[in-house]
């Protein structure tokens, strides 16, 4: 069965470029969460959806960050423009169910980002 | 104060070793706990959750104690595999019974021969 897909797997771009992070989650899910991870601050949550419907964005660092999911098998993290600090790892996930509650998620292989 | 606080480690044991990880979390409301795994350079994944009455699941044991706000997992007779960084998650329940992972910094854990 095919997981949660993330592309690119890496990205290396100047700072100022928009960059666009992409997520397929695993099929019947019905939610999907975007993550980051650095050294410094571990793995912070971005924003989750709910049946296609941001739930929670308050984790998302400022207006440069965007997400979208405009259907149930395809969701987007835009970064624009991007600045170095923005390097890091960033995770998708998914997992079954109405609500975050007791589900488990199944995490994408991650896209590592740089931003020179 | 984080709302997940891990000791980071590194825990350094040898094989067969027992060793314990600790978490405690700040938030009383918070509904659900799991410890995942995630190793050098990949994703997190799902290593057991945790229940108030304790569960095991072969060489590891997790508990927890919602009046200390606190969470443990113990590895018993420790292998080379066993190698990784393992996070402490709490998942709190907001509007719609709509949850959130709050992930915890981890605890890495080198068990050597």
């Amino acid at each position: 069965d095919a997981g949660v897909i993330q592309s690119p797997r890496h990205e290396v771009t100047e700072m100022g470029q928009e960059v666009t992070l992409r997520c397929k989650p695993i099929s019947g899910h019905n939610s999907l969460f975007w993550y980051r991870q650095t050294m410094m601050r571990g793995l912070e949550l971005l924003i989750y959806f709910n049946n296609n419907v941001p739930i929670d964005d308050s984790g998302m660092p400022e207006d440069r960050f965007s997400a979208k999911m405009p259907n149930a098998s395809f969701s987007t993290l835009k970064i624009q423009p991007s600045e170095p600090r923005d390097s890091a790892v960033y995770f998708c996930a998914s997992s079954p169910g109405r609500a975050a509650g007791n589900q488990p998620q199944h995490f994408g292989d991650g896209t590592r980002l740089s931003i020179l | 104060r984080k709302e997940v606080e891990q000791d980071p480690g590194p825990f350094n044991v040898p094989e067969g070793a027992t060793v314990a990880f600790n978490c405690t979390y700040s938030n009383s409301a918070s509904q659900s706990f799991f410890w995942y795994r995630q190793d050098c350079r990949k994703e997190p994944k799902l290593l057991m959750s945790v229940y108030s009455s304790g569960n095991e699941d072969g060489r590891f044991t997790a508990q927890l104690n919602r009046a200390s706000q606190y969470i443990s997992l113990l590895i018993r007779d420790s292998k080379l595999s066993d190698s990784a960084t393992y996070l402490c998650v709490v998942i709190q329940l907001g509007s719609s019974n709509t949850g959130k992972l709050i992930f915890g910094q981890g605890t890495t854990l080198q068990v050597k021969p």
